[in-house]
């Protein structure tokens, strides 16, 4: 089955702890990307990889970091969480062969909560 | 700048109403349009596209849209709403010159039975 999974899909942390989301894609996607969901704000970009060792930032890429190293991963670090890093992320994926004109599709998100 | 903008935090319709959910988006070339939608605690779903060609297209679950480029517009249709539609939609734009998505705040929808 075509998907993209994500680990964990619930996460409660404290400030400063490092952590890494991970992502997956089984549908040999060049493309992948990262968003925060909040309320009233829908969906922000973060970081965004067009293909394996490149990535260029989205909207609000402040205080995360990504990695490609394998087309199938996009992992998302937190170095130092941060209580306003409290949010829904998702990680998604597309062929990306000509900018934005494929349709993504989506993890089923995590939950992840700063303390 | 590109933006996306849903007017309509939330809307209420009787079940075998119609609906209609409107986009506006901002964006110097030709977007690429698209509409999600996201049932609670689930992650998003296509539920149509625009690239270019006619400016009505049709999506999953009933669902069409159609682009109008004098009004910067790609309101979201369907004709007889079903207690199943109760969900959030999302409107969103791709660029054809870079690899950014911009999606509008969203739309959430209530469904009465």
């Amino acid at each position: 089955e075509a998907q993209v999974t994500q680990n964990p899909r619930y996460l409660i942390t404290v400030t400063g702890k490092k952590l890494t989301v991970t992502c997956s894609q089984n549908m040999n996607h060049e493309y992948m990307s990262w968003y925060r969901q909040d309320p009233g704000l829908g969906l922000r970009q973060i970081y965004y990889s067009m293909n394996v060792e490149v990535t260029d930032k989205g909207d609000v890429p402040e205080g995360y970091k990504v990695s490609r190293k394998e087309k199938r991963n996009f992992p998302l670090i937190l170095e130092s969480p941060s209580p306003n890093q409290t949010s829904l992320y998702f990680c998604a994926s597309s062929l990306g062969l000509a900018g934005g004109l494929y349709e993504q599709y989506f993890g089923p998100g995590t939950r992840l909560t700063v303390t | 700048a590109q933006s996306v903008t849903q007017p309509d935090i939330h809307i209420t319709v009787s079940e075998g109403a119609s609906l209609e959910l409107r986009c506006n988006y901002s964006y110097g070339a030709t977007p690429y349009l698209f509409w999600y939608v996201q049932s609670p605690g689930q992650g998003l779903q296509l539920l149509l596209k625009y690239f270019s060609g006619d400016t009505l297209v049709q999506g999953i679950k009933g669902f069409e849209a159609e682009f109008k480029r004098s009004q910067s517009s790609f309101n979201l249709r369907k004709p007889s709403v079903h207690w199943s539609d109760a969900a959030e939609y999302f409107c969103a734009v791709g660029s054809s010159g870079t690899y950014k998505y911009i999606f509008g705040t969203g739309t959430r929808l209530k469904v009465l039975a």
